[in-house]
């Protein structure tokens, strides 16, 4: 089993849609959770990080599960600039940097 | 600003060329350093930590002799991709650990390298 499962993609969706991703990590000692966004031929950069009570960015929400170690994201109103890859990262946290990344999630929002 | 730079973003060479990317850490030292290679479609694999002023740690599967690394001084590591070949081509993707806000690491902006 991979450490971090995402769904394969890619989403095709119109713009205004409200999209969801998902993700699942194997590593039950993770402490930190992360969405990144990976522009084509780009660096990552972090979107948002994602605690365990769930938390909201504009029209973007996170979402944890500690139990069922899954993880979400939620881009509501798509607009085409969300164009982009979405990459769920996961560290083991308490002072290590080392982070595991996912496959990551296409994404095309249409006009 | 950009904390991190990475050079050359794009190199495009023969097949058995070594090729050379430099990683700085622009406005903080920095101990360690990570070394990414991404192929199409698929993740980010760690493929090495970066150590100043010590020999690089590898991750399971990845060459030491073929991915060359130093890192001489806290704002440098560089890492030579030594008789490179078509199957080399890739993303490589430096970092630098940081605990500032949210961010684990700072990334640099990546060096895609295509062999011919």
């Amino acid at each position: 089993r991979k450490e971090v499962e995402q769904d394969p993609g890619p989403f095709n969706v119109p713009e205004g849609a409200t999209v969801a991703f998902n993700c699942t990590y194997s590593n039950s000692a993770s402490q930190s959770f992360f969405w990144y966004r990976q522009d084509c031929r780009k660096e990552p950069k972090l979107l948002m990080s994602v605690y365990s009570s769930g938390n909201e960015d504009g029209r973007f929400t996170a979402q944890l599960n500690r139990a069922s170690q899954y993880i979400s994201l939620l881009i509501r109103d798509s607009k085409l600039s969300d164009s982009a890859t979405y990459l769920c990262v996961v560290s083991p946290g308490a002072g290590s940097y080392q982070l595991t990344f996912g496959k990551g999630t296409k994404l095309s929002v249409i006009p | 600003g950009a904390v991190v730079s990475q050079h050359p973003s794009w190199v495009i060479c023969k097949s058995g060329t070594s090729v050379k990317i430099e990683c700085r850490s622009l406005d903080f030292q920095a101990t360690t350093m990570f070394w990414y290679r991404q192929f199409p479609k698929q993740s980010l694999m760690l493929m090495a930590t970066s150590n100043e002023g010590s020999k690089a740690t590898y991750e399971q599967g990845v060459e030491k002799d073929k991915f060359l690394i130093n890192h001489a001084s806290l704002t440098l590591s560089t890492l030579t991709v030594t008789s490179a070949h078509p199957e080399d081509s890739s993303f490589y993707i430096c970092s630098v650990p940081r605990q500032e806000g949210n961010q684990p690491q700072h990334f640099g902006d990546g060096t895609r390298l295509s062999i011919l």
